[in-house]
């Protein structure tokens, strides 16, 4: 199994400036992904990202508006860039082992 | 038309009741398939996974589909800690996970 943590839990952000999630593994693993939830919605997929490569972005998201980071095997950051109130959402770090999915707790974002 | 679709919901069932959750996918190259939970304000995690042959584990119930393209999931007994949202998730490629809008259900006492 992998535990996951994110930072942080929760903010409330103004709209136009940018948010950095933290998404922490226990274990090494090569695939890290990012997903959002909105609100009454299930999980979509923003980008796969894997170390020493840019990441993987999935239709409907771009770079410029979530960058994200793979420093190392265990670690990423999204940033959720010049945000407007349709990015509130949870956001959720997720990773693949033994043929099961993992979630982390899920960064929960208020866009005033 | 989505990739994966549930029934939409929401099931408000009595305590011991039966419940079966239908799901659908379009991509016939999926390769796997699970059932998650997501209880209010939490993360999903693994109820189990769905084969061919069909599997069960205690009062769960999941069965595949490949040709009508279909999965289910059969609750008997219900509980009131079952009370969560199902999604049927469907996987093309490794790792990369397709989930249903969810299920809700509510189990009354």
């Amino acid at each position: 199994s992998a535990v996951i943590s994110q930072k942080p839990s929760r903010d409330i952000c103004q709209r136009g400036t940018s948010l950095t999630i933290q998404c922490q593994v226990d274990s090494q693993v090569t695939m890290m992904f990012w997903y959002r939830q909105q609100p009454g919605q299930s999980l979509t997929l923003i980008a796969t990202a894997n170390q020493g490569s840019e990441a993987t972005y999935e239709s409907g998201f771009v770079i410029d508006k979530f960058p994200i980071s793979r420093p190392n095997l265990t670690f990423s950051t999204l940033t959720v860039s010049n945000m407007s109130p349709e990015d509130s959402s949870i956001y959720l770090c997720s990773v693949v082992g033994d043929n099961e999915q993992f979630f982390g707790p899920g960064t929960r974002l208020t866009v005033l | 038309r989505k990739e994966v679709e549930q029934d939409p919901g929401p099931f408000n069932v009595p305590e011991g009741a039966t419940v079966a959750f239908n799901c659908t996918y379009s991509n016939s190259a999926s390769q796997s398939f699970f059932w998650y939970r997501q209880d209010c304000r939490k993360e999903p995690k693994l109820l189990m996974s769905v084969y061919s042959s069909g599997n069960e584990d205690g009062r769960f119930t999941a069965q595949l589909n490949r040709a009508s393209q279909y999965i289910s999931l059969l609750i008997r007994d219900s509980k009131l800690s079952d009370s969560a949202t199902y999604l049927c998730v469907v996987n093309t490629n490794a790792g990369k996970s397709t989930f249903g809008d969810g299920t809700t259900l509510t189990v009354k006492p």
